[in-house]
């Protein structure tokens, strides 16, 4: 049973433009939800979260967009740089567990 | 050190060999956390520590999967008759906090097990 899903697996963008990542869940009892970021042969490493109770939280370039009813999650990268390409993967946290999604790669064309 | 160090980063092992796996978290650290990321997957959890203490260990696969954390600092994660489907990167994380409340964990870099 997977309670978090990441379905595209890899997704190319022009610099400078918009990047739309996707994350869909299924457990209601997660209270934050997270974006981790990976670099080849790095540990992930934390981005942005937000609380179940929010529908929006903003850092700088990324935004995490979380729409409860749909059980739905998207984070915004704007504007793309070609650093940003990596893997990112979407995570519920449900207690003191991360749960976390398949990964989709980044890749940011200059 | 400034972040979290794991060792070995690469281990080859035969199938049945015993492995070991060492995580040093970042100083000062409460929570520790193993997961296990297997070839285009995300990492899934295996183990949780709160100090010395193993709070949760609902994740680890098998009884051949072993950790510790004796002193509350430093962790090994060990792996009895290793098997073709251990073959993973093994991550540990840690937490400052005793629980983890936005989620933000500091992973090291990982060990890679290929199993032979």
């Amino acid at each position: 049973d997977q309670q978090v899903k990441q379905n595209s697996p890899s997704l190319s963008v022009q610099e400078g433009r918009i990047s739309i990542l996707n994350c869909d869940y299924t457990n209601s009892m997660f209270d934050y939800f997270l974006w981790y970021k990976k670099y080849p042969a790095e540990g992930p490493t934390f981005l942005i979260s937000i609380s179940s109770i929010k529908d929006k939280n903003e850092d700088g370039r990324f935004t995490v967009f979380l729409n409860k009813s749909a059980k739905h999650l998207s984070l915004h990268i704007v504007p793309s740089q070609p650093g940003d390409s990596a893997v990112y993967f979407c995570a519920g946290k449900d207690g003191n567990k991360l749960v976390f999604g398949a990964g989709t790669i980044l890749r940011v064309k200059s | 050190g400034a972040g979290v160090s794991q060792s070995p980063r690469y281990k080859v092992a035969k199938r049945g060999q015993d492995v070991a796996l060492r995580c040093d978290p970042i100083s000062g650290h409460v929570s520790l956390f193993w997961y296990q990321q297997a070839l285009g997957q995300g990492p899934e959890f295996l183990t949780y520590f709160q100090n010395e203490a193993q709070l949760d260990k609902s994740g680890l696969p098998s009884d051949r999967f072993f950790a510790e954390r004796p002193e509350g600092s430093v962790s090994t994660l060990k792996i009895q008759r290793t098997q073709q489907e251990d073959s993973a990167v093994y991550l540990c994380a840690s937490s400052l906090w005793a629980r983890v409340n936005t989620g933000e964990l500091f992973f090291g870099e990982g060990s890679r097990l290929t199993v032979l």
